[in-house]
């Protein structure tokens, strides 16, 4: 069966420092991968996605950027964050097209202080 | 610009009454829908989906509702139990293109015992 690893659960960073959260998956191959983000009473955004090794997308412009090295590995980073890089960031993958849904990791609540 | 919304933050039902909620998109692309439950400092899990080749699906409890016309979903839940408190998120994809999962802000459901 297919599993997503998300880590670490919690994390508090200051202002200025780097970020890396990790998100791996088994049982599949070529997956779709996603970053999303749900800030504080907000819905999930969509921040990056990859259909392949090295092949990243960008939603939105922001201070993050992302990588997958491998096939089912993919990194969420930053050089140097910011107080509205706050939120709780969730990893996903998906079947490559047609009629399927995304499944979640357990998710980083990032603090930025 | 929200593709997909959830116009009603919060919801509350009596137990064993019926929970409907409901959700819109903008995007006429969109041909694959899915509901997600979501409780805090967790990822989301998949509930029910439908396509855009059919007006309803069930599956137990949850039946979920598809107005092309409107662009509008509903999921339904009857009999409403304690245990379906969460945020439930709205979803919709589109097969040309990436693909990607476009969520809606969600809906907290509290269903009262």
């Amino acid at each position: 069966s297919q599993t997503i690893h998300q880590w670490p659960a919690t994390l508090v960073q200051p202002v200025g420092s780097p970020l890396s959260l990790e998100c791996t998956v088994e049982g599949t191959s070529n997956p779709n991968l996603y970053w999303y983000r749900q800030a504080a009473g907000r819905g999930l955004q969509l921040l990056f996605y990859s259909v392949g090794i090295g092949q990243i997308s960008s939603e939105v412009p922001q201070n993050l950027s992302a990588s997958r090295p491998q096939d089912r590995q993919f990194i969420l980073s930053s050089k140097k964050l910011l107080l509205s890089d706050s939120g709780f960031y969730l990893c996903a993958w998906r079947t490559a097209g047609g009629f399927t849904e995304a499944f979640f990791g357990q998710g980083t609540r990032l603090t930025v202080v | 610009d929200q593709q997909v919304k959830q116009n009603s933050p919060s919801l509350s039902v009596q137990e064993g009454r019926i929970s409907i909620l409901n959700c819109d998109y903008t995007n006429s692309m969109f041909d694959y829908f899915l509901w997600y439950k979501k409780y805090p400092a967790e990822g989301p899990t998949f509930l029910i989906s439908i396509s855009s080749i059919k007006d309803k699906n069930e599956d137990g409890r949850f039946t979920v509702f598809l107005n092309k016309s409107a662009k509008h979903l509903s999921l339904h839940i009857v009999p409403s139990q304690p245990g379906d408190s969460a945020v439930y998120f709205c979803a919709a994809s589109a097969r040309t293109g990436a693909n990607n999962l476009f969520f809606g802000t969600g809906t907290r459901l509290t269903v009262i015992p």
